[in-house]
């Protein structure tokens, strides 16, 4: 399974864009990249997926440039509900669906 | 759907007794995935089910540990004796085949006295 690497926290404040990059030099050829969305007590909860190119959702946008070696999670004017940790993780059908869930980006949005 | 549903939300118990966590996954999703919590170990994974066949378990702590999918609506996680050191919340996801997500629980916090 491919490791991945992102930074350990992050600060910004209210309205502000986030970038989150993780880097994954390891990804396989089937391998999507997915990103969860942690609050205290309770489960991860999936925010986006992609494979190549860049994916928008109502929440989020992921950007995966050529290689496909790393990523950024862009979270677009932040509030104080997105303080959050956030896991960058890379896997695929093939490896039946394991993830492996690194240390995640702990994400502190300020007033 | 109502997700994946876990039980008990809580639970607190002593030294030495048995606990045993329960998992509901989505319906229709042949992988189960069961997942511990921990501020100092973050999310580790104990054991993985692919329809109802335990396929790694290589994540589970030692023999304390055991798990179970007798069908594919269920599926137990059991500790005996438990230690303090098993407190923690502990995760039950699911997948659906083809797909390269998993769906989490709300989680059991486990804390043994």
């Amino acid at each position: 399974l491919a490791k991945t690497t992102q930074p350990i926290s992050m600060d910004s404040y209210e309205g502000q864009e986030v970038n989150i990059t993780c880097s994954h030099n390891n990804i396989a050829t089937n391998d999507y990249i997915t990103w969860y969305q942690q609050f205290p007590s309770q489960g991860p909860r999936f925010i986006i997926q992609g494979y190549k190119t860049k994916v928008t959702n109502e929440v989020a946008s992921l950007f995966i440039p050529a290689d496909r070696k790393s990523s950024t999670l862009s979270l677009p004017r932040v509030s104080l509900s997105d303080t959050a940790v956030y896991y960058c993780l890379v896997g695929g059908p093939n490896a039946g669906n394991m993830l492996t869930f690194g240390g995640g980006t702990r994400l502190m949005v300020k007033p | 759907d109502a997700g994946v549903i876990q039980s008990p939300r809580h639970e607190v118990t002593e030294m030495g007794q048995e606990v045993t966590l329960r998992c509901k996954p989505i319906s229709g999703h042949n992988s189960l995935f069961w997942y511990r919590q921990t501020m100092m170990r973050g999310l580790e994974l104990l054991i993985y089910f692919n329809n109802n066949v335990p396929i790694d378990d290589s994540g589970m702590p030692e023999d304390r540990f055991s798990a179970k999918m007798p069908n594919a609506s269920f599926s137990t996680l059991k500790i005996q004796p438990s230690e303090p050191r098993d407190s923690a919340v502990y995760f039950c996801a699911s997948s659906s085949p083809g797909l390269a997500l998993q769906f989490f629980g709300p989680g059991t916090r486990l804390t043994v006295l």
